[in-house]
């Protein structure tokens, strides 16, 4: 979807390292979220937020947080990258709370050396 | 909790040929519905989504679906397989917890061959 872009595409880090990637969006919407993507497991939420300052933990939070201070940005950090966290890391965003259809960014391959 | 099973993680067709790719979903209310295909290095594309109107549903690129209710089901199919249909396919369902997050299946790619 043309309206959500992230930032960077790809990036290789070491273990140890805090790494943050980016997501914005340019269509006002209010909810947006963070998945994973590993093989066989299609894809796993990993935060969301509901609107600024807004956020909370989805079901596989635990070495990521997230920080929306604008409506159009949202951040996913790993304060301290691992091996188990190399994957594809897919944004997306909906409307509002009555709509059901998410749109998603091009992805950022993340890999963690 | 909502949960999401595609039959078949690699599907082969011939070009022409019919596409079906199977989705059962497990839903304590009743569900939205969505599929959504990804191509190599690119991020989901939304196919098509059932919200509890018409059962059989209209996609993009010749795409539909039927929802099931007594089946559990929502199968994607396409009745002539083009070369630029292969890709890998999700079926997703929207979870009323985690602000409506999708849940989705394991994915099912598509080949397509000549």
């Amino acid at each position: 979807d043309a309206g959500i872009t992230q930032s960077p595409r790809h990036k290789v880090t070491e273990t140890g390292t805090p790494v943050t990637l980016r997501c914005h969006q340019t269509e006002n919407h209010r909810y947006m979220y963070w998945y994973r993507q590993d093989p066989g497991h299609g894809l796993r939420l990993i935060h969301y937020s509901y609107g600024v300052k807004d956020t909370d933990k989805g079901e596989v939070s635990d070495g990521y947080s997230v920080s929306r201070s604008k409506t159009e940005d949202f951040l996913l950090t790993l304060e301290s990258a691992t091996s188990s966290q190399t994957s594809v890391y897919f944004c997306a965003m909906k409307p509002g709370q009555d709509t059901y259809e998410q749109y998603f960014g091009p992805g950022t391959r993340l890999t963690v050396t | 909790a909502q949960s999401v099973t595609q039959l078949g993680s690699h599907v082969s067709v011939s070009e022409g040929a019919l596409v079906l790719l199977r989705c059962n979903y497990s839903s304590s209310v009743p569900p939205y519905l969505f599929w959504y295909v990804q191509y190599p290095n690119q991020g989901l594309q939304l196919l098509l989504k059932y919200t509890s109107a018409a059962t059989l549903v209209k996609g993009i690129n010749g795409f539909e679906a039927e929802f099931k209710k007594s089946e559990t089901s929502f199968h994607l199919t396409k009745p002539s397989a083009h070369m630029s249909d292969a890709a890998e396919y999700f079926c997703a369902v929207s979870d009323r917890e985690y602000g409506n997050k999708l849940v989705f299946g394991a994915g099912t790619i598509l080949r397509v061959k000549s």
